[in-house]
C-alpha cells in the first residue's frame, strides 16, 4: 500500500534555509510526488513537482528559493532564505496505482 | 489566471443533503481532470473525489462511495459535489482542484480557497 511519510514538524531560523522530507513507502521509489504549501488560514497552493531522478517543476510564480531533490525512497522540498511568509503546513501528494490520490500528513514548518 | 471559486456549504444536519459548487476560469476547463480535497478542522488533507475532463471517468475514496456523487459541466466551467447521507466526520473545508498530468501521473496543480461543510445536529 503506498503511503507518504513526513515529519509532524520542522523548524528553523530567519534567513537560513530547511529541507523537509517526505518518504515513499517500500516499493515505490520511483514515484514522483506534488509539495503543497499552506499558509495559516489559507488554502493550499502548488509549489511544484519531484521526479525520482532529482528534477523539478515548480508552479507558477514560485520564488526561486523553492527547490526540489530526490533520493531513493525520498523527495526533498528544500527552502532557502527563510522567509516569516514561509511559516505553514507542507503537504506532499502522489498517485497511487489504484488511480487515487495519496497525501502525506503534512509537515508544520516553524521559522525561529 | 486560474481560478476556482467553491460555493454551496453550510450546517446540515445528519443525514441531510448538499451540494457544493466550483467555478472555473482562466483556462480551458474541458481539458481537466477535476477534484475536490476536504480538510477536516486541525487535520491533514484528504482526497475525495475527481473526475476525467469528458465526465467519462469518476472515482471516489471509499469514505464517501455511494454517499457522493461528482459531476460537471464543460459548458458552465463548473464541477459540482452532490453530497448526502452526510456524517458528523464529512465537517471540513472542501476545496476544488485542478489536476495535471505529465510523468504518467495527475498531480494537483491549482487549488480554490474552500468551502465549510459542518455536519452538526
Amino acid at each position: 500500500q503506498l503511503v507518504l511519510t513526513q515529519s509532524p514538524s520542522a523548524s528553523a531560523s530567519l534567513g537560513a534555509s530547511v529541507k523537509l522530507t517526505c518518504t515513499l513507502s517500500s516499493g515505490h521509489s520511483t514515484y514522483g510526488i506534488a509539495w503543497h504549501q499552506q499558509l495559516p488560514e489559507k488554502g493550499p497552493r502548488y509549489l511544484m513537482k519531484v521526479n525520482s531522478d532529482g528534477s523539478h517543476t515548480k508552479g507558477d510564480g514560485i520564488p526561486d528559493r523553492f527547490s526540489g531533490s530526490s533520493s531513493g525512497a525520498e523527495r526533498y522540498l528544500i527552502i532557502s532564505s527563510l522567509q516569516s511568509e514561509d511559516e505553514g503546513d507542507y503537504y506532499c501528494q502522489t498517485w497511487g496505482t489504484g488511480l487515487h490520490w495519496v497525501f502525506g500528513g503534512g509537515t508544520t514548518l516553524t521559522v525561529l | 489566471q486560474v481560478q476556482l471559486v467553491e460555493s454551496g456549504g453550510g450546517l446540515v444536519k445528519p443525514g441531510g443533503s448538499l451540494r457544493l459548487s466550483c467555478a472555473a476560469s482562466g483556462f480551458t476547463f474541458s481539458d481537466y481532470y477535476m477534484s475536490w480535497i476536504r480538510q477536516a478542522p486541525g487535520k491533514g488533507l484528504e482526497w475525495v473525489s475527481y473526475i476525467s475532463s469528458t465526465s467519462g471517468y469518476t472515482k471516489d475514496a471509499d469514505s464517501v462511495k455511494g454517499r457522493f456523487i461528482l459531476s460537471r459541466d464543460n459548458a458552465k466551467n463548473s464541477l459540482y459535489l452532490q453530497m448526502s447521507s452526510l456524517r458528523d466526520e464529512d465537517t471540513a473545508v472542501y476545496y476544488c482542484a485542478r489536476a495535471a498530468y505529465g510523468s504518467g501521473w495527475y498531480r494537483i496543480d491549482y487549488w480554490g480557497q474552500g468551502t465549510l461543510v459542518t455536519v452538526s445536529s
